[in-house]
């Protein structure tokens, strides 16, 4: 089974603070994502990924940047945490080959920013 | 642009009752539509999907079918069960647009009784 693992499920930071988010997937699947989701509003996406060191805006990237140096991880950051970033964060992969509207997500990353 | 719109939740039944969750859709090109599902404190799994016009999804006893003239792809069960409870996602990837993205609703949430 494919697995997409996210670092951390719960997060507390502070307004300012440098945030990393890690996600890790297991399938060598060339596509990665990274979203938002929010009561009301659903998902967004905010970056991804078609190969190691190539990124694309999602539809919110502002607030957001992201690294793809390895294949099978990509990571997103908040250079300075703000209240509005407070959210659940859901990372997901695919593979090139697959359709795609057919992602593999991980159980998400709840942040919290004071 | 492309959207998806759900009803809105929370929808409440009693355990063998008739599922439908509402979704509608506007796109240009030829979209392929999905339902995910997301299971209390998991990340979102694909339940169905559908690539064309009056394609049926079916997955675990669920059922959507691709209505091209009223752009709609309403969920459906007939018996539902106290495990279905979940917030189940309508979404769909419209080759026409400039990026193969995946576009969300906004989720409705689906509780059921025993």
């Amino acid at each position: 089974d494919v697995k997409v693992t996210q670092s951390s499920r719960y997060l507390v930071k502070r307004t300012g603070e440098k945030v990393f988010l890690e996600c890790v997937q297991d399938m060598d699947h060339e596509n990665m994502f990274w979203y938002r989701q929010d009561p009301g509003l659903g998902l967004r996406l905010i970056y991804f990924s078609y190969d190691v060191k190539m990124k694309e805006k999602g539809d919110i990237p502002e607030g957001y940047s992201v690294s793809r140096e390895k294949k099978e991880r990509f990571s997103l950051i908040l250079e300075s945490a703000s209240t509005n970033q407070t959210s659940m964060y859901l990372c997901a992969s695919s593979f090139r080959a697959h359709h795609p509207g057919e992602l593999f997500f991980g159980e998400g990353s709840r942040l919290t920013v004071l | 642009g492309n959207s998806v719109t759900q009803m809105e939740g929370p929808v409440t039944l009693s355990e063998e009752a008739f599922l439908t969750i509402n979704c509608t859709y506007t796109a240009t090109g030829y979209p392929s539509l999905f339902w995910y599902v997301q299971y209390p404190g998991e990340g979102l799994q694909l339940l169905l999907k559908a690539t064309k016009a009056d394609d049926k999804g079916s997955n675990k006893g669920f059922e959507a079918t691709y209505r091209k003239e009223t752009t709609s792809f309403h969920l459906e069960k007939g018996s539902v069960q106290v495990s279905d409870s979940a917030v189940y996602f309508c979404a769909l990837v419209n080759y026409g647009g400039a990026t193969n993205k995946l576009i969300f609703g906004t989720g409705t949430l689906l509780a059921v009784q025993p």
